[in-house]
């Protein structure tokens, strides 16, 4: 059964701080895996989406990598701010039908 | 593109009622629509997805006479709480997804928060 980690479960930077997320999934056999963002009472927001045969994938500040083998997606914020202050959630997928496997989040605060 | 909306936003109910929860795909065909359910603090955990005019295929532990879906037409979902107890008190977020590319990339809408007293 896939589990889906997400390490750490909160995190408060100052504004400026690069943030790094981590996500581990114990099943290598995904068919992607995606980034979300969620704001408090709000829905979900996709940042990114990484392919299975992909390393890694782009957006402005933002840059996910993805190491299948090892189990392991990291997410970068680039020079972070107060408006990146949300819970950020990884996905992976094990097939093209789309049934998301997500981690518990990760909490970020930027301290102006 | 690719907006899906749920109605109502919130919603406050007594204890054994029953609460309708819309989800619409407003700019696309959604082939399937997803359900899930998030406690405070917590990720979020899929109950059941539905296809068009099929019958919702629930996920392990769900009880499908509890939480009634129906999937009418390609741009509704609805999600139905019978007899609602304090401990179904959570967020419902459905997403949907049109079914045409290769992936199917799910679109989120933007929850739904059920309070039963």
């Amino acid at each position: 059964k896939q589990e889906v980690t997400q390490i750490p479960a909160a995190l408060s930077v100052p504004e400026g701080e690069n943030l790094v997320l981590n996500c581990s999934f114990t099943d290598s056999a995904i068919y992607n895996l995606q980034w979300f963002r969620q704001d408090p009472g709000k829905g979900l927001t996709s940042l990114l989406l990484i392919q299975s045969s992909q390393r890694e994938q782009t957006s402005g500040r933002l840059n996910a990598s993805l190491d299948k083998s090892s189990g392991r997606s990291t997410l970068y914020i680039a020079a972070s701010q107060p408006g990146d202050s949300a819970t950020y959630l990884c996905a992976v997928t094990e097939n093209s039908w789309g049934k998301l496997q997500f981690g518990a989040g990760t909490q970020v605060v930027v301290t102006p | 593109g690719a907006v899906v909306s749920q109605h109502p936003s919130w919603v406050i109910c007594k204890s054994g009622t029953s609460v309708k929860i819309e989800c619409r795909s407003l700019d696309f065909q959604a082939t399937t629509m997803f359900w899930y359910r998030q406690f405070p603090k917590q990720s979020l955990m899929l109950m059941a997805t539905s296809n068009e005019g099929s019958k919702a295929t629930y996920e392990q532990g769900v009880e499908k006479d509890k939480f009634l879906i129906n999937h009418a037409s390609l741009t509704l979902s609805t999600l139905t709480v019978t007899s609602a107890h304090p401990e179904d008190s959570s967020f419902y977020i459905c997403s949907a997804s049109s079914g045409t590319a290769d992936y199917n990339e799910q679109f989120f809408g933007p929850g739904t928060r059920l309070t039963v007293l």
